[in-house]
This record gives C-alpha cells, sequence and structure tokens, in this order.
C-alpha cells in the first residue's frame, strides 16, 4: 500500500530565512507532485517529478527527487510572507495519486 | 479555455439523504478523482476513472459511488448521507500521461447535518 508522509506539519517561520520540507513514500512511484493550496481555495500545482535526481525551481521554490531514497523535498529559499499557505507532496503510481497530509507553512513578516 | 468544474459550491443536507456531486471537465482527460479533505487527513482519494465505463475505488470509498457515462462528467453520489461525511471535496482529472499534471476543480463544501 502506497503510503505519504510529510513533514513537519506545521512551520512558523521569519522572512528572510531558508527552510526544507519533506516528503517520504514507502513504494516505488510513476511521478511525484508538488501542490500549494491557499485557505478556502482549491490546489495549484507546482511541480511534477519524473525521475531519480531531478530538480525543478520557480522563483524561491525548489523541488528535487531521490526515487533509491523515496524522498522528494521542498526547499524554500529566502522567504517572503506570500509563500504562506500549505504544500501537499502527492506520489502517481499507476495514475492512483496518493496525497500526504500537508504543510501548513505560516511566514512571518 | 479548458478548465475543470464542480457544483453545487456548497451543500447542506440532511442524515440519510442522497446527495450528488456533479464534476465537468473540458479538457478531455481520460482521468478523473474525487478527493475529501478534512483536517488533519489532508486529500484522500475516494473513487477514480481511468475512462468512460471505468471506475475504481480508493482509500475511502465507503459510503460513496461514482459512474462515468461520458468523458466529461464523473458525479459523486452519497447514497445515504452520514455526518462523517461533511467535508470538502475536490474533483480532478488528468490525461494520464508523462509529466502530465492534475488539475483541481474549486470544491464542494457539504455539510451533514
Amino acid at each position: 500500500e502506497l503510503k505519504v508522509e510529510q513533514n513537519p506539519l506545521f512551520l512558523s517561520m521569519q522572512e528572510g530565512k531558508n527552510y526544507t520540507i519533506y516528503c517520504n513514500y514507502s513504494t516505488t512511484s510513476d511521478r511525484l507532485y508538488w501542490y500549494r493550496q491557499d485557505p478556502g481555495k482549491s490546489l495549484e500545482s507546482l511541480f511534477v517529478l519524473l525521475s531519480n535526481g531531478a530538480v525543478k525551481q520557480e522563483g524561491r521554490l525548489m523541488a528535487s527527487l531521490d526515487t533509491k531514497a523515496r524522498l522528494s523535498t521542498l526547499h524554500i529559499t529566502a522567504a517572503v510572507h506570500d509563500l504562506s499557505a500549505t504544500y501537499f507532496c502527492a506520489v502517481d503510481r499507476d495514475d492512483k495519486i496518493i496525497f500526504g497530509k500537508g504543510t501548513r507553512l505560516h511566514i512571518l513578516p | 479555455d479548458a478548465e475543470i468544474t464542480q457544483s453545487p459550491r456548497h451543500k447542506i443536507t440532511e442524515t440519510g439523504r442522497q446527495v450528488t456531486l456533479a464534476c465537468h471537465q473540458t479538457w478531455n482527460h481520460n482521468n478523473m478523482f474525487w478527493y475529501r479533505q478534512d483536517l488533519g487527513h489532508g486529500l484522500r482519494l475516494i473513487h477514480y476513472s481511468y475512462g468512460v465505463q471505468d471506475t475504481n475505488k480508493g482509500e475511502v470509498s465507503d459510503g460513496y459511488s461514482v459512474s462515468r457515462s461520458n468523458t466529461e462528467d464523473l458525479p459523486l453520489t452519497l447514497e445515504s448521507a452520514a455526518s462523517s461525511q461533511t467535508s470538502v471535496y475536490f474533483c480532478a482529472s488528468n490525461a494520464g500521461g508523462i509529466q502530465d499534471e492534475q488539475y483541481f476543480g474549486p470544491g464542494t463544501r457539504l455539510t451533514v447535518t
């Protein structure tokens, strides 16, 4: 059974600091996704990672994938208040997509 | 522009009633999914479909059913609504190909009283 674990589940940080959200999964997968969700809103796709060593960056966010360790990271560089949201990773195996519980990120101005 | 819509956006119903939530996508995607989102649980997969006439159970399918009669729609039915089914429901779709991301609808907030 495919399980996805994120940590931390809640993170409060100061603007300008760097931090990393971790996503572990239990079995081999076809794809790994990162999503952002603002309060009361739907999910917005951030990254799709396919292969071992894949790294994608957009703005202050960078996602990486280590398929051997079954680990993905979402790194936040020099955080700004606008990045406050809940971030989900999700793992796709045979087109069945399972989500982690999410990391609620609160960035203090 | 292609999109995925859900209706209604908000629904209040009574315990024991049958409720159907609609999901319509104009992406022409083969795959469609229903999730529920609850505090402390993230998103949990209810049912999914890989194409017309195909449906599959997800993690939390008890008390829910879906049917897929065309590419665009995957309605979710709660046969006899229970208070434990109070949640926010999201529909999503993707084409299923490599690199393909999943697109989410705006969500339906369902309250069962």
